[in-house]
Protein backbone atom coordinates (compact mmCIF):
# COMPACT_ATOMS: atom_id res chain seq x y z
CA UNK A 1 0.00 0.00 0.00
CA UNK A 2 3.01 2.27 -0.02
CA UNK A 3 4.48 1.53 -3.29
CA UNK A 4 3.96 4.04 -6.01
CA UNK A 5 4.19 2.41 -9.72
CA UNK A 6 5.99 4.73 -12.14
CA UNK A 7 5.92 4.48 -15.97
CA UNK A 8 7.71 3.93 -18.32
CA UNK A 9 10.90 2.73 -17.29
CA UNK A 10 12.84 4.78 -19.82
CA UNK A 11 11.58 7.72 -22.10
CA UNK A 12 13.28 9.17 -25.58
CA UNK A 13 11.56 12.02 -27.09
CA UNK A 14 12.41 14.53 -29.90
CA UNK A 15 13.63 18.07 -29.58
CA UNK A 16 10.44 20.26 -28.65
CA UNK A 17 7.83 17.01 -28.04
CA UNK A 18 6.24 16.57 -25.40
CA UNK A 19 7.53 13.96 -22.47
CA UNK A 20 4.97 11.96 -20.21
CA UNK A 21 5.41 10.53 -17.26
CA UNK A 22 3.09 8.64 -15.05
CA UNK A 23 2.42 7.29 -11.55
CA UNK A 24 0.32 5.72 -9.58
CA UNK A 25 -0.28 4.97 -6.06
CA UNK A 26 -2.38 3.12 -3.33
CA UNK A 27 -2.50 4.80 0.28
CA UNK A 28 -5.38 7.34 -0.12
CA UNK A 29 -3.80 9.12 2.75
CA UNK A 30 -1.21 10.46 0.64
CA UNK A 31 -2.01 13.84 0.17
CA UNK A 32 1.87 15.59 -1.27
CA UNK A 33 3.26 14.69 -4.96
CA UNK A 34 5.93 15.84 -5.96
CA UNK A 35 8.16 15.29 -8.81
CA UNK A 36 12.21 15.63 -8.96
CA UNK A 37 14.68 16.01 -11.33
CA UNK A 38 18.25 14.17 -11.16
CA UNK A 39 21.12 14.40 -13.52
CA UNK A 40 23.83 11.65 -12.75
CA UNK A 41 25.77 11.81 -9.63
CA UNK A 42 23.80 14.69 -7.91
CA UNK A 43 21.13 15.16 -5.51
CA UNK A 44 17.48 15.36 -6.52
CA UNK A 45 16.24 18.82 -7.34
CA UNK A 46 12.15 19.76 -6.91
CA UNK A 47 10.63 20.82 -9.98
CA UNK A 48 6.60 21.31 -9.25
CA UNK A 49 4.48 19.39 -6.21
CA UNK A 50 0.99 19.09 -6.04
CA UNK A 51 -1.88 18.58 -3.68
CA UNK A 52 -5.64 16.66 -4.04
CA UNK A 53 -7.30 19.53 -3.69
CA UNK A 54 -6.27 20.73 -7.71
CA UNK A 55 -6.62 18.69 -10.95
CA UNK A 56 -3.75 20.29 -12.74
CA UNK A 57 -0.82 22.81 -11.69
CA UNK A 58 1.13 24.59 -14.08
CA UNK A 59 5.07 26.16 -13.89
CA UNK A 60 6.49 26.98 -17.22
CA UNK A 61 7.19 23.96 -19.03
CA UNK A 62 5.94 21.69 -16.59
CA UNK A 63 2.83 20.54 -15.71
CA UNK A 64 1.44 17.79 -13.54
CA UNK A 65 -2.23 16.30 -13.69
CA UNK A 66 -4.00 14.60 -11.09
CA UNK A 67 -6.68 12.22 -10.98
CA UNK A 68 -7.92 12.01 -7.55
CA UNK A 69 -10.34 9.11 -7.91
CA UNK A 70 -7.81 6.69 -9.86
CA UNK A 71 -4.91 7.83 -7.98
CA UNK A 72 -2.88 8.72 -10.36
CA UNK A 73 -0.53 11.65 -11.21
CA UNK A 74 1.41 12.56 -14.37
CA UNK A 75 4.18 15.24 -15.40
CA UNK A 76 4.27 16.73 -18.56
CA UNK A 77 7.03 18.48 -19.90
CA UNK A 78 6.03 20.75 -23.23
CA UNK A 79 8.77 21.75 -25.88
CA UNK A 80 11.22 19.15 -24.57
CA UNK A 81 15.08 20.07 -24.72
CA UNK A 82 18.04 17.55 -24.75
CA UNK A 83 19.11 19.83 -21.36
CA UNK A 84 16.05 17.87 -20.12
CA UNK A 85 17.43 14.79 -20.37
CA UNK A 86 18.00 13.28 -16.70
CA UNK A 87 15.64 10.89 -14.68
CA UNK A 88 12.44 12.21 -13.07
CA UNK A 89 10.99 10.57 -9.97
CA UNK A 90 7.88 11.04 -8.82
CA UNK A 91 6.91 10.75 -4.80
CA UNK A 92 4.22 10.58 -2.10
CA UNK A 93 4.00 11.65 1.01
CA UNK A 94 1.49 12.39 4.07
CA UNK A 95 1.43 16.37 4.45
CA UNK A 96 3.74 17.16 7.75
CA UNK A 97 5.61 13.68 7.75
CA UNK A 98 8.36 14.86 5.19
CA UNK A 99 8.59 10.51 4.68
CA UNK A 100 8.53 10.70 0.56
CA UNK A 101 8.20 6.97 -0.85
CA UNK A 102 9.46 7.97 -3.95
CA UNK A 103 8.71 5.89 -7.79
CA UNK A 104 10.77 3.94 -9.66
CA UNK A 105 12.47 6.40 -11.45
CA UNK A 106 12.05 6.99 -15.35
CA UNK A 107 15.23 7.86 -17.75
CA UNK A 108 14.01 10.73 -20.39
CA UNK A 109 16.57 11.47 -23.17
CA UNK A 110 15.84 14.19 -25.38
CA UNK A 111 16.94 14.02 -29.12
CA UNK A 112 18.77 17.25 -30.50
CA UNK B 1 15.61 27.86 -2.76
CA UNK B 2 17.02 26.47 0.41
CA UNK B 3 20.67 24.79 -0.07
CA UNK B 4 21.69 21.38 1.48
CA UNK B 5 25.18 20.30 1.31
CA UNK B 6 27.02 16.86 2.06
CA UNK B 7 30.53 16.23 2.47
CA UNK B 8 32.35 14.57 1.41
CA UNK B 9 30.91 13.86 -1.99
CA UNK B 10 32.83 10.92 -2.60
CA UNK B 11 35.03 8.17 -0.71
CA UNK B 12 36.67 5.65 -0.97
CA UNK B 13 37.36 3.12 1.76
CA UNK B 14 38.41 -0.46 2.72
CA UNK B 15 35.98 -2.56 4.07
CA UNK B 16 35.90 -3.02 7.66
CA UNK B 17 36.83 0.67 8.06
CA UNK B 18 33.93 3.46 9.07
CA UNK B 19 32.95 6.34 7.32
CA UNK B 20 31.20 9.82 8.74
CA UNK B 21 29.06 11.68 5.61
CA UNK B 22 27.94 15.34 6.74
CA UNK B 23 24.96 17.07 5.90
CA UNK B 24 24.49 20.47 6.33
CA UNK B 25 21.30 22.61 6.05
CA UNK B 26 23.22 25.99 4.90
CA UNK B 27 20.72 28.57 5.59
CA UNK B 28 18.06 27.27 7.38
CA UNK B 29 17.46 25.34 10.47
CA UNK B 30 16.45 21.84 10.30
CA UNK B 31 14.79 20.15 13.06
CA UNK B 32 14.34 16.92 11.40
CA UNK B 33 16.91 15.61 8.47
CA UNK B 34 16.71 12.67 5.98
CA UNK B 35 18.84 9.86 4.84
CA UNK B 36 18.26 8.14 1.84
CA UNK B 37 20.39 5.14 -0.03
CA UNK B 38 20.08 4.85 -4.25
CA UNK B 39 21.77 2.32 -5.93
CA UNK B 40 22.79 2.75 -9.68
CA UNK B 41 19.96 3.62 -11.43
CA UNK B 42 17.50 2.81 -9.39
CA UNK B 43 14.91 4.64 -7.04
CA UNK B 44 15.89 5.94 -3.62
CA UNK B 45 15.01 4.40 -0.60
CA UNK B 46 14.55 6.12 2.83
CA UNK B 47 16.85 5.05 5.47
CA UNK B 48 16.49 6.82 8.73
CA UNK B 49 14.70 9.78 10.29
CA UNK B 50 17.08 12.47 11.93
CA UNK B 51 15.68 14.49 14.74
CA UNK B 52 18.00 17.31 16.86
CA UNK B 53 18.23 16.31 20.01
CA UNK B 54 16.83 12.69 19.92
CA UNK B 55 17.39 9.22 18.32
CA UNK B 56 16.99 8.79 14.92
CA UNK B 57 14.14 6.52 13.68
CA UNK B 58 14.73 4.23 11.50
CA UNK B 59 12.93 2.52 8.58
CA UNK B 60 12.55 -1.44 8.46
CA UNK B 61 15.07 -3.47 7.20
CA UNK B 62 17.47 -0.91 8.29
CA UNK B 63 20.62 -2.00 10.82
CA UNK B 64 20.70 1.20 13.39
CA UNK B 65 24.18 -0.17 14.94
CA UNK B 66 25.57 -0.40 11.68
CA UNK B 67 24.06 2.93 10.01
CA UNK B 68 24.97 5.81 13.09
CA UNK B 69 22.79 8.94 12.60
CA UNK B 70 23.24 12.24 15.01
CA UNK B 71 21.63 15.04 14.61
CA UNK B 72 24.18 17.24 16.69
CA UNK B 73 22.26 20.52 15.50
CA UNK B 74 20.01 22.47 13.61
CA UNK B 75 22.15 22.79 10.46
CA UNK B 76 24.15 19.34 11.00
CA UNK B 77 23.39 15.79 10.77
CA UNK B 78 25.90 12.74 9.94
CA UNK B 79 25.49 9.10 9.13
CA UNK B 80 28.11 6.64 9.75
CA UNK B 81 28.63 3.60 8.42
CA UNK B 82 30.17 1.66 10.91
CA UNK B 83 32.13 -1.71 9.62
CA UNK B 84 31.52 -0.52 5.94
CA UNK B 85 31.84 -3.80 3.56
CA UNK B 86 31.47 -3.87 0.05
CA UNK B 87 27.80 -4.03 -0.08
CA UNK B 88 27.24 -1.06 1.28
CA UNK B 89 28.86 0.60 -1.83
CA UNK B 90 26.00 2.73 -3.10
CA UNK B 91 25.36 6.49 -3.19
CA UNK B 92 23.55 8.54 -0.12
CA UNK B 93 21.41 11.18 -0.15
CA UNK B 94 20.25 13.54 2.71
CA UNK B 95 17.49 16.17 2.51
CA UNK B 96 15.96 18.54 5.38
CA UNK B 97 12.48 20.31 5.31
CA UNK B 98 12.68 23.43 5.61
CA UNK B 99 9.33 23.82 7.81
CA UNK B 100 7.87 26.15 5.57
CA UNK B 101 5.63 23.31 3.84
CA UNK B 102 5.86 20.00 2.74
CA UNK B 103 8.94 20.55 0.25
CA UNK B 104 12.38 18.69 0.48
CA UNK B 105 15.83 19.95 -0.44
CA UNK B 106 18.23 16.93 -1.40
CA UNK B 107 21.89 17.20 -0.60
CA UNK B 108 24.04 16.34 -3.72
CA UNK B 109 24.45 13.17 -2.62
CA UNK B 110 27.76 11.22 -1.14
CA UNK B 111 29.08 8.13 -3.48
CA UNK B 112 30.71 5.40 -1.45
CA UNK B 113 33.32 2.68 -2.50
CA UNK B 114 33.99 0.13 -0.15
CA UNK B 115 36.77 -1.89 -1.52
Amino acid sequence: QQQVKQSPQSLIVQKGGISIINCAYENTAFDYFPWYQQFPGKGPALLIAIRPDVSEKKEGRFTISFNKSAKQFSLHIMDSQPGDSATYFCAASNSGTYKYIFGTGTRLKVLA
Amino acid sequence: GAVVSQHPSRVICKSGTSVKIECRSLDFQATTMFWYRQFPKKSLMLMATSNEGSKATYEQGVEKDKFLINHASLTLSTLTVTSAHPEDSSFYICSAPTGGGDEQFFGPGTRLTVL
